[in-house]
């Protein structure tokens, strides 16, 4: 696709659910960056892809927050035994890797709510 | 690891004045980039700054890179309505390195 693709749009589960949302990068992209955005909030970062290499995951808050990418292209973040403080709207970013060329291109992101 | 600061974390203007928002980096950038995100939307990229001492302007808007490429600033001349939302840096330490972003600045404007 043109964009960033992220589903879904909205999520509200009940505490103690497992959620996954999904990210879709521009085709071509090998940089695959989560974010967590709480209200009114900066950016947190989560996990970082880049192509073959081990995930830069020293984001993650907990055990509980995991993530893969599958054949270099769509990723998943899965929350485990959801709490209320996990209420936020997750972003997903993609880019190219070489310097020149590493603009990032952010989704419409996920809004999760626990309720 | 690397950290990106940003200053100040809100500022309120009335509009027509100027604003100007701080980025300072813990170590030494390849390269620097500024993003808006709109209330309720989603960063969008503004530009990226490469060359130290470098200058760039889009209409109102000047980002400046420092001399040493660890901070950068961003200028908009006579605020408008428009201009309102959160502006982020995001440093590259080094080839390959991903990004880090700064912590933000939101910026409202009173009509």
């Amino acid at each position: 696709g043109a964009g960033v693709s992220q589903s879904p749009s909205n999520k509200v589960t009940e505490k103690g659910k497992d959620v996954e949302l999904r990210c879709d990068p521009i085709s071509g992209h090998t940089a695959l960056y989560w974010y967590r955005q709480s209200l009114g909030q900066g950016l947190e970062f989560l996990i970082y892809f880049q192509g073959n290499s081990a995930p830069d995951k020293s984001g993650l808050p907990s055990d509980r927050f995991s993530a893969e990418r599958t054949g270099g292209s769509v990723s998943t973040l899965t929350i485990q035994r959801t709490q209320q403080e996990d209420s936020a709207v997750y972003l997903c970013a993609s880019s190219f890797a070489y310097s020149g060329a590493n603009v990032l291109t952010f989704g419409a992101g996920s809004r999760l709510t626990v309720l | 690891g690397q950290q990106v600061m940003q200053i100040p974390q809100y500022q309120h203007v009335q509009e027509g004045e100027d604003f100007t928002t701080y980025c300072n980096s813990s170590t030494t950038l390849s390269n620097i980039q500024w993003y808006k995100q709109r209330p309720g939307g989603h960063p969008v990229f503004l530009i990226q700054l490469v060359k130290s001492g470098e200058v760039k302007k889009q209409k109102r808007l000047t980002f400046q890179f420092g001399e040493a490429k660890k901070n950068s600033s961003l200028h908009i001349t006579a605020t408008q309505t428009t201009d309102v939302g959160t502006y982020f840096c995001a440093g590259r330490a080094g080839a390959g390195n991903m990004l880090t972003f700064g912590g933000g600045t939101r910026l409202m404007v009173k009509p």
